[in-house]
């Protein structure tokens, strides 16, 4: 099991640039999540999608849109990169999403934008 | 919403001792659940130990354990006979009963400094 896998695992992009970051998870759960880290901070919510087919806002959304592609897959994409957008973004899942469901993580996404 | 604070930016400890890191949450739900994560250099989350609100008993994990204060809103972990492997940041993280729109919610983070 690979657990949660995300690509790519760096990326710098110019001001405007658009990118997709991939996440896919291979333990059958329902729930996954994107969250993004900044220095000195702890990691925010963006967007999560409770199940296949539905994607729903989390903490700070502006600029990104999600796509949850089958049960595995839940991309993030940035339309128009901006220098604020620079992070490192995590990829969790969990098997619903009740509260005690543990949060599995990926390896994360080390993204500057120029 | 709920807010989670770790007051202690970073703290030091000489391998083998202990050492308390501090949380503390805000929150009107009676139910929800509180998690220690762990985060090595190489950035990978891994969880800690995790805390039932509804339960009194503290958890503990070989040497994780925490001390749960509900009314205080306070959520400590202990670090028993502290190995080298224990550096890392720990974030402490909060969830509500309900999962949902709150995902987790995360304190700032301790970077936790092992001495050999």
């Amino acid at each position: 099991n690979a657990g949660v896998t995300q690509t790519p695992k760096f990326q710098v992009l110019k001001t405007g640039q658009s990118m997709t970051l991939q996440c896919a998870q291979d333990m059958n759960h329902n729930s996954m999540y994107w969250y993004r880290q900044d220095p000195g901070m702890g990691l925010r919510l963006i967007y999560y999608s409770a199940s296949e087919g539905t994607t729903d806002k989390g903490e700070v959304p502006n600029g990104y849109n999600v796509s949850r592609l089958n049960k595995r897959e839940f991309s993030l994409r940035l339309e128009s990169a901006a220098p604020s957008q620079t992070s490192v973004y995590f990829c969790a899942s969990s098997p619903g999403l009740a509260g005690y469901n543990e949060q599995f993580f990926g390896p994360g996404t080390r993204l500057t934008v120029l | 919403a709920q807010t989670v604070t770790q007051s202690q930016p970073e703290m030091s400890v000489q391998e083998a001792e202990t050492v308390t890191l501090s949380c503390t949450y805000d929150t009107s739900e009676s139910d929800y659940y509180l998690f220690w994560y762990k985060q090595p250099p190489s950035r990978q989350m891994i969880l800690v130990i995790r805390q039932e609100a509804y339960k009194q008993q503290n958890a503990t994990e070989n040497r994780f354990s925490v001390n749960f204060q509900k009314a205080a809103k306070s959520f400590s972990l202990k670090i028993s006979d502290s190995q080298l492997g224990d550096a890392a940041m720990y974030f402490c993280a909060y969830r509500s009963d309900g999962g949902g729109a709150d995902g987790l919610t995360f304190g700032k983070g301790t970077h936790l400094i092992i001495q050999p």
